[in-house]
């Protein structure tokens, strides 16, 4: 199984700073046939279910504000908020589709400093 | 617009079974998958498995293999996950996504509560 771990555990930011959070898989996520990164990223608030917000690294969700982005290599992948706003506190979940069975980062927890 | 719309609460005891359903909408159900999460009070995600609604193949978690059956019926538009021989440590708010790769819609979530 593709273990992803990511970092840190939880994180408080400023509103209007950059938060960044790390996720990194145990082996390559990236597809050499398609050069696609099997890895997305969710947001999830409490009582919610999970919302996609990257899929392929770095393609954004429709609708998903352009403050998230996502960038990264084949196995270190990083989400980032530009500018953090207060209705992005949430948990945020990295996940690689590469194989079965799919697997979720642990979770890292974003609040407000 | 895509809507998946579970089930309702359910409350077994140890060793029995469960059946989730979840009804989409807004979209054409044969063209993508659905895939199952479950996830414990104040835990992470955990991907139980999925099914190729066009053509019923399924694939599971090595955890779940033999305890877990997921089915489609394309005539409603509703997918089924049924969870057997359960124990406490099935207590959990299981999802279903839509899903071919990764899963962009979810829907409410149906909370399983496994208790004598």
């Amino acid at each position: 199984d593709i273990v992803m771990t990511q970092s840190p555990d939880s994180l408080a930011v400023s509103l209007g700073e950059r938060a960044t959070i790390n996720c990194k898989s145990s082996q390559s996520v990236l597809y050499s046939s398609n050069n696609k990164k099997y890895l997305a990223w969710y947001q999830q608030k409490p009582g919610q279910p999970p919302k996609l917000l990257i899929y392929w690294a770095s393609t954004r969700e429709s609708g998903v504000p352009d403050r998230f982005s996502g960038s990264g290599s084949g196995t270190d992948f990083t989400l980032t908020i530009s500018s953090l706003q207060a209705e992005d506190v949430a948990v945020y979940y990295c996940q690689q589709y590469y194989s079965n069975p799919i697997t979720f980062g642990q979770g890292t927890r974003l609040e407000i400093k | 617009q895509v809507h998946l719309v579970q089930s309702g609460p359910e409350v077994k005891k140890p060793g029995a079974s469960v059946k989730v359903s979840c009804k989409a909408s807004g979209y054409s159900f044969t063209t993508y998958g659905i895939s199952w999460v479950r996830q414990a009070p104040g835990q992470g995600l955990e991907w139980m498995g999925w099914i190729s609604v066009y053509n019923g193949n399924t694939k599971y978690a090595q955890k779940l293999q033999g305890r877990v059956t997921m089915t489609t019926d394309t005539s409603t538009s509703t997918a089924y996950m049924e969870l057997r021989s359960l124990i406490s440590d099935d207590t959990a708010m299981y999802y279903c996504a839509r899903s071919e790769a990764f899963h962009d819609f979810w829907g409410q979530g149906t909370l399983v509560t496994v208790s004598s």
